[in-house]
C-alpha cells in the first residue's frame, strides 16, 4: 500500500496569514497517461470531506482561490494564501494511482 | 438538489451483519463510480470499497475483504455495501462517496460525500 505522510499534524494560524502544508507519498503518483493522482481535502468540524484539489493543482469547482496545490512525484504542498476563519478543519491528502486509495493521517488547522 | 444519503447504521453486535444503503440523487447515478469510505471515532479517513459505474468491477481493501459485499441497484440510484462478520473495528462513520470522474476501470477522487451513516459494533 502507498503510506501518505502529512506535515505538520497540526497548525495554528493568524487570520490573514498564510498557511502550508506538507504531504509525500511513498511511491511516485505520477502514472504513465501523465497525470499525478494526489488530491486535497477538507472537513471542516462535524462536517463530511470537500474536495479542494484534484491532480496536484486543480482547484475544483468553488473553491477559492486562495487555495493552491503544487508538487509532483511523491513530494505535495497545500498552500492557503491567506487564511480565513472559516477554513478551519482537518486537510487530508489522498493518493488515487493505486489501490487500495489511502490517505494522509490529516493536518489539523485551527485560527490564533 | 445534488446528494448521498445514507442510511442503514446502528449498532450491531460482534459476528453480526449490516447493509447500508447510499441514495443518490440530483447526478446521472448509473453513469457514476461509487465508493464506500469510513472514518472512526477520532481518526481519519480510510477506504473501504469501489464500485464500477456500469461495468460492475468491485474493488476492496483487504481490511474488509471477504467480509464486505459492495452492490448498487442503477434503477434505484442506490448504493449498498453489505457487512458480514463485523468486528469492533469496523465502528465508524460510513460515508458513500462519488468519484468525480472515472467511468470504467479506475477510481479517482471523491466530489460529492453523503453526511455518513454510524455503525458501532459491541456486545
Amino acid at each position: 500500500d502507498i503510506v501518505m505522510t502529512q506535515t505538520p499534524l497540526s497548525l495554528s494560524v493568524t487570520p490573514g496569514q498564510p498557511a502550508s502544508i506538507s504531504c509525500k507519498s511513498s511511491q511516485s503518483l505520477l502514472h504513465s497517461n501523465g497525470k499525478t493522482y494526489l488530491h486535497w481535502y477538507l472537513q471542516k468540524p462535524g462536517q463530511s470531506p470537500q474536495l479542494l484539489i484534484y491532480e496536484v493543482s486543480n482547484r475544483f469547482s468553488g473553491v477559492p482561490d486562495r487555495f493552491s496545490g503544487s508538487g509532483s512525484g511523491t513530494d505535495f504542498t497545500l498552500i492557503i494564501s491567506r487564511v480565513e476563519a472559516e477554513d478551519v478543519g482537518v486537510y487530508y491528502c489522498m493518493q488515487a494511482i493505486h489501490l487500495p486509495l489511502t490517505f494522509g493521517p490529516g493536518t489539523k488547522v485551527d485560527i490564533k | 438538489e445534488v446528494q448521498l444519503l445514507e442510511s442503514g447504521g446502528g449498532l450491531v453486535q460482534p459476528g453480526g451483519s449490516l447493509r447500508l444503503s447510499c441514495a443518490a440523487s440530483g447526478f446521472t447515478f448509473s453513469n457514476s463510480v461509487m465508493s464506500w469510505v469510513r472514518q472512526a471515532p477520532g481518526k481519519g479517513l480510510e477506504w473501504v470499497s469501489g464500485i464500477g459505474a456500469r461495468d460492475g468491477n468491485t474493488y476492496y481493501a483487504d481490511s474488509v475483504k471477504g467480509r464486505f459485499t459492495i452492490s448498487r441497484d442503477n434503477s434505484k440510484n442506490t448504493l449498498y455495501v453489505q457487512m458480514n462478520s463485523l468486528r469492533a473495528e469496523d465502528t465508524a462513520l460510513y460515508y458513500c462517496a462519488k468519484h468525480r470522474n472515472c467511468v470504467s476501470g479506475c477510481l479517482d477522487e471523491f466530489d460529492l460525500w453523503g453526511q455518513g451513516t454510524g455503525v458501532i459494533v459491541s456486545s
